[in-house]
């Protein structure tokens, strides 16, 4: 149990699909991220909240929209992907966004697949 | 461009033995950085931390920092096969600012009984 919770774990979507990707943090924490895990290629930062503020959009296509309603709840919603939108997203929670060295929690991920 | 670069593996190690893992960053202004351990199929998970050159331990791990050299190590002694698993460095640019996380490709990382 990591404290991060991510729904649903595998995920296959046609392009003309809409779909969401739920998170939930039981940590008590103040900040999440959306990061993708793509082979061959090092996490991105997709998506930052702190105290439930967008502080971070890394041009992510507008395909992609988060939302956090509060501090321990975050949501991607997708809508005609692409194919080479296919990864593994993945959640993450910390106590804050900097300051001192922070540790990143990740939820386990939904593997997404676009067809 | 920032980078952080990692050997992609495998490394193969007995064991038993220390397992070297190094990472090389560009921004010469790098402050924080942090080796996350990620089973195949699993989520990364933080090991340690470090942003003064030097050592620190924590177990059988233990973090190297050369500021100077641009590098950061990892090193894993008396390696289990538990150990096995990709190791992600992150440079953060500034006081663990996690916003600013600049992320390795990863080392696989195969510990042989």
């Amino acid at each position: 149990e990591t404290g991060v919770t991510q729904t649903p774990r595998h995920l296959v979507m046609g392009m003309t699909n809409k779909k969401s990707l739920k998170c939930e943090q039981h940590l008590g924490h103040n900040a999440m991220y959306w990061y993708k895990q793509s082979a061959k290629k090092p996490l991105e930062l997709m998506f930052v909240y702190n105290f439930k503020e967008q502080t971070e959009n890394n041009s992510v296509p507008s395909r992609f929209s988060p939302e956090c309603p509060n501090s321990s709840h975050l949501f991607l919603h997708l809508h005609t992907l692409q194919p080479e939108d296919s990864a593994l997203y993945l959640c993450a929670s910390s106590r804050s966004t900097g300051g001192t060295p922070e540790k990143l929690f990740f939820g386990s991920g939904t593997q997404l697949s676009v067809l | 461009q920032k980078e952080v670069e990692q050997n992609s593996g495998p490394l193969s190690v007995p064991e038993g033995a220390i397992a070297s893992l190094n990472c090389t960053y560009s921004d010469r202004g790098s402050q924080s950085f942090f080796w996350y351990r990620q089973y195949s199929g699993k989520s990364p998970e933080l090991i340690m931390f470090i942003y003064s050159n030097g050592d620190k331990e924590d177990g059988r791990f233990t973090a190297q920092l050369n500021k100077a050299s641009q590098y950061v190590s990892l090193l894993i002694r008396d390696s289990q096969p538990s150990d096995s698993a990709t190791y992600l460095c992150a440079v953060s640019p500034n006081a663990g600012n996690n916003r600013k996380l600049i992320w390795g490709l990863g080392t696989s990382l195969a510990v042989n009984p």
